[in-house]
């Protein structure tokens, strides 16, 4: 599975869009960018996943660039429950899906008042 | 989406002893369970992937003697932390996948503590 690559940290301010990048510039053609979060001391929570078609769900968006080297999460209206590590991880699709993922260390967001 | 809830939330045990760590899917059949392990300030840690009725594999470093894992049915896959040592003391969580969903979910995970 390619590699990615995320800020270490963000800051946003509560009721402000945050824009989350990553980079995946060895992606391959059947492999997903997922999108996952860690609230302290919680399990990782599912986001959003997508191939290359721009994606949104009652959590986010996931807009991911023309030659899928690149993505980035929106949360339109960040809350301070939305602190968090967020994750984003590259995982081959079709028969060779195992379901396995492999965290990076992701990006700290802190949303603050 | 799915649930998978694990149990316990948290343990403290003795050096030498032994820990079992269940993982259920609630409303789902697993055919996949994933354990990982995660130090404070660090990323999540695959630690192996067990499906039901079957042996798990290991990742590399990963002692199987250690961690023995059971993943006997398609709603439970429990991880034994054998001969538990202070080092052992780390955050365990586990995630279920099924062909049902393309994505994976997590349990709450589980605060061990050796002492």
């Amino acid at each position: 599975d390619a590699k990615t690559t995320q800020p270490p940290s963000m800051d946003c301010a509560e009721g402000r869009a945050a824009n989350l990048p990553c980079n995946h510039s060895t992606i391959s053609g059947n492999e997903y960018v997922y999108w996952y979060r860690q609230i302290h001391s919680q399990g990782p929570q599912y986001i959003i996943h997508g191939l290359k078609n721009n994606e949104t769900n009652e959590m986010a968006s996931l807009i991911i660039t023309e030659d899928r080297k690149s993505s980035t999460l929106i949360l339109p209206h960040a809350t301070l429950r939305d602190t968090a590590v967020y994750y984003c991880i590259v995982r081959s699709g079709g028969s060779s899906n195992t379901g396995k993922l492999i965290f990076g260390q992701g990006t700290t967001l802190q949303v603050k008042p | 989406g799915a649930v998978v809830s694990q149990h316990p939330s948290w343990v403290i045990c003795k050096s030498g002893t032994s820990v079992k760590i269940e993982c259920r899917s609630l409303d789902f059949q697993a055919t996949t369970m994933f354990w990982y392990r995660q130090f404070p300030k660090q990323s999540l840690m695959l630690m192996a992937t067990s499906n039901e009725g079957s042996k798990a594999t290991y990742e590399q470093g990963v002692e199987k003697d250690k961690f023995l894992i059971n993943h006997a049915s398609l709603t439970l896959s429990t991880l034994t932390v054998t001969s538990a040592h202070p080092e052992d003391s780390s955050f365990y969580i586990c995630s279920a996948r099924s062909d049902r969903y393309t994505e994976a979910f997590f349990g709450q995970g589980t605060r061990l503590t050796v002492v």
